[in-house]
């Protein structure tokens, strides 16, 4: 069983719909989670961090995170095509310098 | 506030040659991070640093990479000698910790990375 896995690929959504992307991760002493979006030939860009169980609304994006079933997903609503990259979950270990182990990447494509 | 800084952006060199990665961290984040990112994967972590000693390189090849944070600041990557698998980005990413109660925070930011081609 991998780390961290992500919900195969791609995914394609129109143009204002919701996008859901899903992780889970197989640690279950994790305790910092987080989200980065990747445009391609760029870095990953850190946008959502979820350290609690429950969701974490950042404009239109959510976390939601569920440490008993060791799952942790982004939402993107009113999905637009600037939206189109591949998301990368990444799990934090427990230790106070534990590595980030990220997932392979969700591509998601947003249609007009 | 200035983000990661790498260099070089591109490396073309043939299998056998070394070659070598710069990464300027964020001004005051302790922590560095150097990783490898095939295409298609995410990154991988190579080894991280805490000022400038080394606190995880267990996923570092070490009979041939090699990696410093001298003054605990700036960092250099090697890879000697390089090999047709090593070719990927490498990116460098900076963090500080910050402890709350019993939540540690440490969100990495990573630099633009340097993409290494090895013929």
């Amino acid at each position: 069983q991998k780390e961290v896995e992500q919900n195969s690929g791609p995914l394609s959504v129109p143009e204002g719909a919701i996008a859901s992307l899903n992780c889970t991760y197989s640690d279950r002493v994790s305790q910092s989670f987080f989200w980065y979006r990747q445009y391609s030939g760029k870095s990953p860009e850190l946008i959502m961090s979820i350290y609690s169980n429950g969701d974490k609304e950042d404009g239109r994006f959510t976390a939601q995170l569920n440490k008993a079933s060791q799952y942790v997903s982004l939402l993107i609503r009113d999905s637009q095509p600037s939206d189109s990259a591949t998301y990368l979950c990444a799990v934090k270990s427990g230790t106070s310098y534990g590595k980030l182990t990220f997932g392979q990447g969700t591509i998601l494509t947003v249609h007009p | 506030e200035a983000g990661v800084a790498q260099s070089p952006r591109y490396k073309i060199i043939e299998k056998r040659q070394s070659v070598a990665f710069w990464c300027n961290p964020i001004s005051g984040h302790a922590t560095l991070y150097w990783y490898q990112q095939i295409l298609g994967q995410g990154p991988k972590l190579l080894i991280q640093f805490q000022n400038n000693g080394v606190v995880d390189d267990s996923q570092l090849p070490k009979d041939r990479f090699s990696a410093e944070r001298l003054k605990g600041v700036d960092s250099t990557l090697k890879i000697q000698p390089a090999k047709l698998e090593d070719s990927a980005v490498y990116l460098c990413a900076s963090s500080f910790l910050l402890t709350s109660g019993i939540t540690t925070y440490n969100e990495q930011f990573f630099g633009p990375g340097t993409r290494l081609t090895v013929l």
